[in-house]
C-alpha cells in the first residue's frame, strides 16, 4: 500500500490565486521530503528539499517566494504555489525515504495543477 | 549538473528483450536508481545499484559500472504493460536524488 499520501490529486485554479499541496508520510516519520515538478513527457525535476523544523533547500532557478515549503511536523510537508500563473501548470510530486528501506524513495501520487 | 543521459524513446516488440542505457557524471555518486512511471502516475521503484555488476529481479535486471559512469536496465519477456517511462536516477552526496530525462518505452504487439 501507499506509504506517502499526496493531496489533492488534481486542482484547477485561476491565475493569481494560491494553491497548497500536502504530502504526508503515512506510517513513518520523515525528517526530509523532496518536491519534484514534472512537465508533460519530461522527467522529474527536483525543486527543493523540505527539512522538518528548518528552512527548505531550493534548487537553482526555483523561486523561494513563489514555491513556499513548510515542514511543520515529521509526517507533513506542504508546498504552496503562490500567485499561480499558467506557466506553473505542471505535475507536482513529493517523495520521502522510510527508515529501514535504505535509499529507496517513496513517491506520493502526484498533483496535477492547471492554472487558467 | 549531474549530466544524466538516457535515450528519449525506444520501441520494442512484445516478448522481446530491451536494454535502456544511462550514463552519468561519476563525481559525488552514491548509487543509481531505476524507476518506472506510467503517464500521470507516481514513479515506482525498480532497482538500486551501489556496487558494480548485474542485479536480477524477475524480468527486470539492472547493471552498474561505477568507473564508467554507466548503467542499464534490461527488460525481458516484454509485456504490453511495460509501456511506460523509465527514469534513471542518481543518488548524490547529501542523499538527493536527481533524474535523467526518462526513456519512453513503447511495446508493440
Amino acid at each position: 500500500g501507499a506509504v506517502v499520501s499526496q493531496h489533492p490529486s488534481w486542482v484547477i485554479c485561476k491565475s493569481g490565486t494560491s494553491v497548497k499541496i500536502e504530502c504526508r508520510s503515512l506510517d513513518f516519520q520523515a525528517t526530509t521530503m523532496f518536491w519534484y515538478r514534472q512537465f508533460p513527457k519530461q522527467s522529474l525535476m527536483l525543486m527543493a528539499t523540505s527539512n522538518e523544523g528548518s528552512k527548505a533547500t531550493y534548487e537553482q532557478g526555483v523561486e523561494k517566494d513563489k514555491f513556499l515549503i513548510n515542514h511543520a511536523s515529521l509526517t507533513l510537508s506542504t508546498l504552496t504555489v503562490t500567485s499561480a500563473h499558467p506557466e506553473d501548470s505542471s505535475f507536482y510530486i513529493c517523495s520521502a525515504r522510510r527508515t529501514g528501506e535504505g535509499e529507496k524513495l517513496f513517491f506520493g501520487s502526484g498533483t496535477q495543477l492547471s492554472v487558467l | 549538473g549531474q549530466n544524466i543521459d538516457q535515450p528519449t524513446e525506444m520501441t520494442a516488440t512484445e516478448g522481446a528483450i530491451v536494454q535502456i542505457n544511462c550514463t552519468y557524471q561519476t563525481s559525488g555518486f552514491n548509487g543509481l536508481f531505476w524507476y518506472q512511471q506510467h503517464a500521470g502516475e507516481a514513479p515506482t521503484f525498480l532497482s538500486y545499484n551501489v556496487l558494480d555488476g548485474l542485479e536480477e529481479k524477475g524480468r527486470f535486471s539492472s547493471f552498474l559500472s561505477r568507473s564508467k559512469g554507466y548503467s542499464y536496465l534490461l527488460l525481458k519477456e516484454l509485456q504490453m504493460k511495460d509501456s511506460a517511462s523509465y527514469l534513471c536516477g542518481r543518488n548524490n552526496a547529501g542523499n538527493m536524488l536527481t533524474f535523467g530525462g526518462g526513456t519512453r518505452l513503447m511495446v508493440k504487439p
